[in-house]
């Protein structure tokens, strides 16, 4: 089955204490995301990836760190998370990134819940 | 930078009603897409639309890109409450990266 996996799927975590957010995608795609969701302020994009070893600064990018080293994998770090960065956090793929008039699907994942104290 | 707003913020309707939510920016965009978000899971695509004044139906549901390529609707015909949801509508920016909408949170009522 075509999918996007992230985990965890919840987590609490006190200010200060680095932690990981992994997302997976299995459609052999390009280009990767990851968003956070706040109430009334939709989807902001933090960081994408247009390949392996490719990535560049979304909407909102402080305070967080990625990486891709393999196309399947596009982890997401919280260096030393602060309670502002309480959030829903979304990890997405598409075959290629945006380009001319071709905006292709993202595929999202079920979301990662992360509370920081 | 360019911006997406939708309206309205909230809707509550009774099943069988009509109803149109819209996405506007002062930008153009190449292209406009719209997902709709459950809760408990990510955004679904429900469509693309690419040339101005393209006009798309997927069953009960229409889309329309403006003329200008800087707005677009949702209309939906005769309402259900499957179709209760959060509707995001999303463009890709001058980079290589993508703006969503804050969303139209919309509920059915049986």
């Amino acid at each position: 089955e075509a999918q996007v996996t992230q985990n965890p799927r919840y987590l609490i975590t006190v200010t200060g204490k680095k932690l990981t957010v992994t997302c997976s995608q299995n459609m052999n795609h390009e280009y990767m995301s990851w968003y956070r969701q706040d109430p009334g302020l939709g989807l902001r994009q933090i960081y994408y990836s247009m390949n392996v070893e490719v990535t560049d600064k979304g909407d909102v990018p402080e305070g967080y760190k990625v990486s891709r080293k393999e196309k399947r994998n596009f982890p997401l770090i919280l260096e030393s998370p602060s309670p502002n960065q309480t959030s829903l956090y979304f990890c997405a793929s598409s075959l290629s990134p945006p380009r001319g008039l071709a905006a292709y699907t993202q595929y999202f994942g079920p979301g990662t819940r992360l509370t920081v104290l | 930078t360019q911006l997406l707003e939708q309206s309205p913020q909230f809707l509550s309707i009774q099943e069988g009603e009509n109803l149109t939510v819209y996405c506007n920016s002062s930008s153009v965009f190449s292209s406009l897409q719209w997902y709709r978000q459950e809760p408990g899971e990510g955004p679904v695509l429900l469509v693309t639309v690419v040339t101005g004044g393209e006009v798309k139906k997927l069953k009960r549901l229409t889309f329309q890109f403006g003329d200008a390529r800087k707005d677009s609707s949702l209309h939906i015909t005769a309402a259900q409450p499957g179709d209760t949801g959060l509707y995001l509508c999303a463009g890709p920016t001058m980079g290589q990266n993508f703006v969503f909408g804050p969303g139209t949170r919309l509920s059915v009522l049986p």
